[in-house]
């Protein structure tokens, strides 16, 4: 039972471009989320976070955007850097119980010169 | 040190002996997860220590894992009678009491190959 999904194993994109990476999630007690960013051989690194009350967070070139009735989210990198380039995890945390993460399959994003 | 330390970095080991995989995480730090991330797969809960608490050992696939934590700080995970199947990277995280904005602060992991 898959809670937290990335149906796109990977993506690349142009740098200088718009990256847009979703997520899906099936459990509506779900009330905080995260997205990590890990490079190879190291442990995942905290990205960008959203609550629930919210619908947008942005911090200079990433924006995460909520769509609670769809249970969507998504990230949005712009403009994309080659050191972008890494795996995207997105994650979520239970209502009144956040001390388990939830995390997604993760996408491979690969930003070409 | 600054961030959380795991060790070894690397492990092989033959099927059906035991491993112990370390973490240290940062001073301070209350709350301490083990997660794993299996080839294509998203990281997996294992065991959450959180203070003095009884740990959350809900998300431990079998009873040959195991884990402590002495003195509130190192942890160790035990798997006994190693499968190929716990062939992983295993990641150790520590957080303060969960403060939600940052999340946890994660290892580097211990990459485990079950031969």
């Amino acid at each position: 039972d898959q809670q937290v999904k990335q149906n796109s194993p990977s993506l690349s994109v142009q740098e200088g471009r718009i990256s847009i990476l979703n997520c899906d999630y099936t459990n509506s007690m779900f009330d905080y989320f995260l997205w990590y960013k890990k490079y190879p051989a190291e442990g995942p690194t905290f990205l960008i976070s959203i609550s629930s009350i919210k619908d947008k967070n942005e911090d200079g070139r990433f924006t995460v955007f909520l769509n609670k009735s769809a249970k969507h989210l998504s990230l949005h990198i712009v403009p994309s850097q080659p050191g972008d380039s890494a795996v995207y995890f997105c994650a979520a945390s239970p209502r009144g119980g956040a001390q388990k993460l939830v995390f997604g399959q993760g996408t491979r994003l690969t930003i070409n010169p | 040190g600054a961030g959380v330390s795991q060790s070894p970095s690397n492990k092989v080991t033959e099927k059906g002996k035991d491993v112990e995989l370390r973490c240290d995480p940062i001073s301070g730090h209350t709350a301490l997860y083990w997660y794993r991330q299996s080839l294509g797969q998203g990281l997996e809960f294992l065991i959450y220590f959180q203070g003095n608490s009884a740990p959350d050992k809900s998300g431990l696939p079998s009873d040959r894992f195991s884990a402590e934590r002495t003195g509130g700080s190192v942890s160790t995970l035990t798997i006994q009678r190693t499968q190929q199947e716990d062939s992983a990277v295993y990641l150790c995280a520590s957080s303060f009491t969960w403060e939600g904005d940052n999340g946890y602060t994660f290892g580097s992991g211990t990459r485990l190959t079950v031969v």
